[in-house]
């Protein structure tokens, strides 16, 4: 079974400053997806970046970008220019590719990063 | 386009009682979870469907809980009879196959 680890359980930054968040996971497959999700405490959760994992490219999403280290199963969400509104739970995520039979895009969470954009 | 539509956004209900919770997912989007999140917890998958056909269901405690999917659209998630450590949030998503999900805003259901 996959594993997905996210370290911080907690993380602060200063509003306009940058953070990185944790993620590694575990998979002896090739063929899959990350994601990041946000999860303000409306409980509303927000997909905030996605990667392919044939894809060499980091993926960018204006302030938000990942660091993909595929050889070592880290993917990785920086956050530049902080705002207050980016206050919430962060979840990493991977899916399983196509080609895993009955496990195909099962989708598996780690526990989170609660991130809190200080003023 | 609308969202991940869930019913009820709330439910108390006393222990052993039943409890169903309904979602409707995108439109055209052939995947859906149903997921568990314990407070300060990430979402654990209790079940996974691909159109009607329940794909992944291994994580689901199928002495008190079940779910259907009539019609590969709509789904129905159902606890009966609760306990207390049901208490929760259940939370459903929809995708295309290789996707991102889409998400509900949940049902927090409080056991008492």
């Amino acid at each position: 079974a996959q594993t997905v680890t996210q370290s911080q359980p907690e993380m602060s930054v200063q509003e306009a400053e940058t953070v990185t968040l944790s993620c590694t996971y575990d998979t002896s497959e090739n063929n899959y997806y990350l994601f990041w999700y946000k999860q303000p405490p409306s409980r509303q959760m927000i997909l905030v970046i996605r990667q392919e994992a044939y894809k060499q490219q980091n993926a960018t999403e204006n302030r938000f970008s990942v660091n993909f280290q595929k050889a070592a199963k880290s993917f990785s969400l920086k956050i530049s220019d902080s705002q207050l509104g980016d206050t919430a739970m962060y979840f990493c995520a991977f899916m399983r590719g196509p080609y895993s039979g009955a496990g195909s895009y099962q989708l598996t969470f780690g526990k989170g990063t609660k991130l809190s954009v200080i003023p | 386009e609308a969202g991940v539509v869930q019913s009820p956004r709330y439910k108390i209900i006393e222990k052993k009682q039943p409890v169903a919770f309904w979602c409707n997912p995108i439109s055209g989007h052939n995947t859906l979870y149903w997921y568990l999140q314990n407070l300060g917890q990430g979402p654990e998958l209790l079940i996974r469907y691909e159109n009607e056909e329940a794909v992944d269901d291994s994580q689901l405690p199928k002495d008190r809980f079940s779910a259907e999917r009539l019609k590969g659209v709509d789904s129905t998630l159902k606890i009966q009879p609760a306990e207390l450590g049901d208490s929760a949030v259940y939370l459903c998503a929809s995708s295309l196959q290789g996707g991102e999900a889409f998400f509900g805003q949940g049902t927090r259901l409080t056991v008492v």
